[in-house]
């Protein structure tokens, strides 16, 4: 099984700051990368698919870019309602592993 | 797209339970289903598969040989059967549409292993 590993596992920020997350993959998946958000007690979101496509209605202020076997997450300009998790799934092969989570917390 | 699991509760280890996830508006037939578990405070763990047009199944490790995933096209419906129940098993239970990417995810059901 292919392995995903996030960095870091919590991120305590600020609004109006800038934050990236990392993820890993433990051989090289192309772009079959997907993030998700989720707020406590609520389902996982879509975020973006394939690397760094936003999903529908998803704010600009989200972007994700990488290949092979390294990823970002970048959120400019934090918003009060950014602060969840987030999770990496990789869709190379399955099963479709996610990353353990980051935890982005004020 | 609805997606709406059923069927967890409180179950004694080594008990078992049946999970249940009734989809609409779409296609079911043409599409694979996943199910995924969180357990309390912890991160999102895949657990089982089942491809629509190839029937094929996958299960994570931890749940092979106790976890039965099937479908039941004509009613639209998911299912896990669960055996041998761990307490490590307590968890929230999502289904997702699965096309690689989970873009629909039913609420949950909440699976308690305890004695």
């Amino acid at each position: 099984d292919i392995q995903m590993t996030q960095s870091p596992s919590s991120l305590s920020a600020s609004v109006g700051d800038r934050v990236t997350i990392t993820c890993r993959s433990s051989q090289s998946i192309s772009s079959y990368l997907n993030w998700y958000y989720q707020k406590p007690g609520r389902a996982p979101n879509l975020l973006i698919f394939g690397g760094s496509t936003l999903s529908s209605g998803v704010p600009s202020r989200f972007s994700a870019s990488g290949s092979g076997t390294e990823f970002t997450l970048t959120i400019t300009s934090l918003q009060p309602e950014d602060f969840a998790s987030y999770y990496c799934q990789q869709n190379y092969d399955r099963p479709y592993t996610f990353g353990q989570g980051t935890k982005l917390e004020i | 797209v609805q997606l709406l699991e059923s069927g967890g509760g409180l179950v004694q280890p080594g008990g078992s339970l049946r999970l249940s996830c009734a989809a609409s508006g779409f296609p079911f037939t043409n599409f694979d289903m996943t199910w995924v578990r969180q357990a309390p405070g912890e991160g999102l763990e895949w657990v089982s598969s089942f491809t629509g047009r190839s029937r094929r199944t996958y299960y994570a490790e931890s749940v092979k040989g106790r976890f039965t995933i099937s479908r039941d096209d004509s009613k639209s419906t998911l299912y896990l059967q669960m055996s041998s129940l761990r307490v490590e098993d307590t968890a929230l239970y999502y289904c997702a549409r699965d096309s690689g990417v989970y873009e629909y995810w039913g609420q949950g059901t909440l699976v308690i292993v305890s004695s």
